[in-house]
């Protein structure tokens, strides 16, 4: 099991502000992601990373940047917020098992409104 | 590249009635398939996933998959639906040799009939 926390759960913003979303784990797992989901709609993968220092772009372009720091956080930012990022972010982790077996985790996700 | 279709927007079906969501991915070696379901204002719970060795997988909440290589398929399965199965479902395959990305398929919404 591995719980993962997000914070806010809902954040209501004007345009143009600076925003970081947060996501945090406390077991020390290395593969950490961000999905993009918008109302009703299939996830995409915005960010991932493998380890501190190491962040990669997924296969949706985002205009929000993430920064790893320490293997416990993978913060999520939107240097200028625009209606166009109104979403729900999610976090994620993968567990790695025996024998290479994966297991993935979600967080309960932050949904940004940018009015 | 890998991709995976949920052919089935949305899905009404009786309670107790049996139901089958249908998935089919696009990869070019042995992948990781994952079904999980998002209730209505809840986040993503795994239900199962298949890596390797048998076919027919077992979950959570009585649902089952199958994996069949012939048809790039991985469809899920429950022999009696109930209400309380009323949620999106989303199909997901991943690289088998490192676990790197995971692709999602657009999601069956599913809604229960009384």
């Amino acid at each position: 099991e591995a719980d993962i926390y997000q914070t806010p759960r809902y954040l209501v913003i004007g345009t143009g502000k600076k925003i970081t979303l947060e996501c945090s784990q406390t077991m020390g797992h290395d593969k950490m992601y961000w999905y993009q989901q918008d109302p009703g709609m299939e996830l995409h993968l915005i960010h991932y990373s493998y380890g501190v220092n190491s962040t990669e772009k997924g296969d949706l372009s985002s205009e929000s940047t993430v920064s790893r720091i320490r293997t416990e956080h993978f913060p999520l930012t939107l240097e200028s917020a625009r209606p166009s990022h109104t979403s729900q972010y999610l976090c994620s982790l993968f567990t790695s098992g025996r024998a290479n077996v994966y297991e993935q985790y979600f967080g309960p996700g932050t949904r940004l409104t940018v009015t | 590249a890998q991709s995976v279709t949920q052919p089935d927007i949305h899905i009404t079906v009786s309670e107790g009635a049996s139901l089958e969501l249908r998935c089919n991915y696009s990869y070019g070696a042995t992948p990781y398939l994952f079904w999980y379901v998002q209730s209505p204002g809840q986040g993503l719970q795994l239900l199962l996933k298949y890596f390797s060795g048998d076919t027919l997988v077992q979950g959570i909440k009585g649902f089952e998959a199958e994996f069949k290589r012939s048809q790039s398929s991985f469809n899920l399965r429950k022999p009696s639906v109930h209400w309380s199965d009323a949620a999106e479902y989303f199909c997901a395959v991943g690289a088998h040799s490192s676990a790197s990305k995971i692709i999602f398929g657009s999601g069956t919404r599913l809604s229960i009939r009384p």
